[in-house]
């Protein structure tokens, strides 16, 4: 157990609707990063967050957000759904921004969009 | 662009054996490689990291050589358990223009059977 929960574990939703996916990072960790893991594309990059604020960039698109919140935890927020965004979304987080710190992922979020 | 590759999809080894995953990676400018873990239904999970100061570290039955020359990466991992049956991913780390953030660019993975 690394620490990071996510919930929910499973999502099923149909194309053209909006789901929001959290992570709770391990207790102290500042920083929480957003992976898109599909068949096709590996793992992902999306984006990363040190406390609170946006830190770093990846190939998310334009109809996904994210926030972290005050007391840490975060969300993934998937709008405008097609059928290749199912995939598995994992959390991960850090002690801090540092690029040198372990990340620590969750458990994951398995995504399907019918 | 940047891209992690790995050489091969699948690899098949007994039990007792030594295995030996490979990865390579095509930006220059990453000063910083993961090896990570990950079994069916899970997370990734850290096994060991390099710096590119750095060629060679040991860690409890794994090692990771890194050949900057050619761009390589390799993990080692001794005395192979069916408890390492999983895909492992290779990932590289570099310091964004912030100098702070973290991106990690992530390899497509290899899987490692185990055979008894």
């Amino acid at each position: 157990d690394s620490g990071v929960t996510q919930t929910p574990k499973h999502l099923i939703t149909a194309t053209g609707q909006r789901v929001t996916l959290r992570c709770s990072p391990r207790s102290g960790d500042l920083s929480v990063y957003w992976y898109q893991q599909s068949l096709d594309q590996g793992l992902q990059f999306l984006i990363q967050y040190y406390n609170g604020e946006e830190r770093a960039k990846g190939n998310i698109l334009e109809r996904f957000s994210a926030q972290q919140f005050p007391d840490l935890h975060s969300e993934l927020n998937l709008s405008s759904l097609e059928l290749g965004d199912s995939a598995l979304y994992f959390c991960a987080s850090s002690a801090d921004g540092d690029s040198y710190n372990e990340q620590f992922f969750g458990p994951g979020t398995r995504l399907t969009v019918l | 662009g940047e891209s992690v590759g790995l050489h091969l999809p699948t690899l098949s080894v007994q039990e007792g054996d030594n295995s030996i995953i490979n990865c390579a990676y095509s930006n220059s400018a990453s000063d910083y490689f993961i090896w990570y873990k990950q079994e069916s239904g899970k997370g990734p999970q850290f096994i060991i990291d390099i710096r590119s100061n750095m060629d060679k570290r040991q860690g409890q039955r794994v090692t990771v050589l890194l050949n900057k020359t050619v761009k390589h990466l390799s993990l080692q991992i001794a005395a192979t358990q069916p408890g390492d049956s999983a895909v492992y991913f290779c990932a590289e780390n570099k310091r964004t223009r912030a100098g702070t953030a973290s991106k990690l660019t992530f390899g497509t993975g290899t899987r490692l059977q185990v055979t008894l």
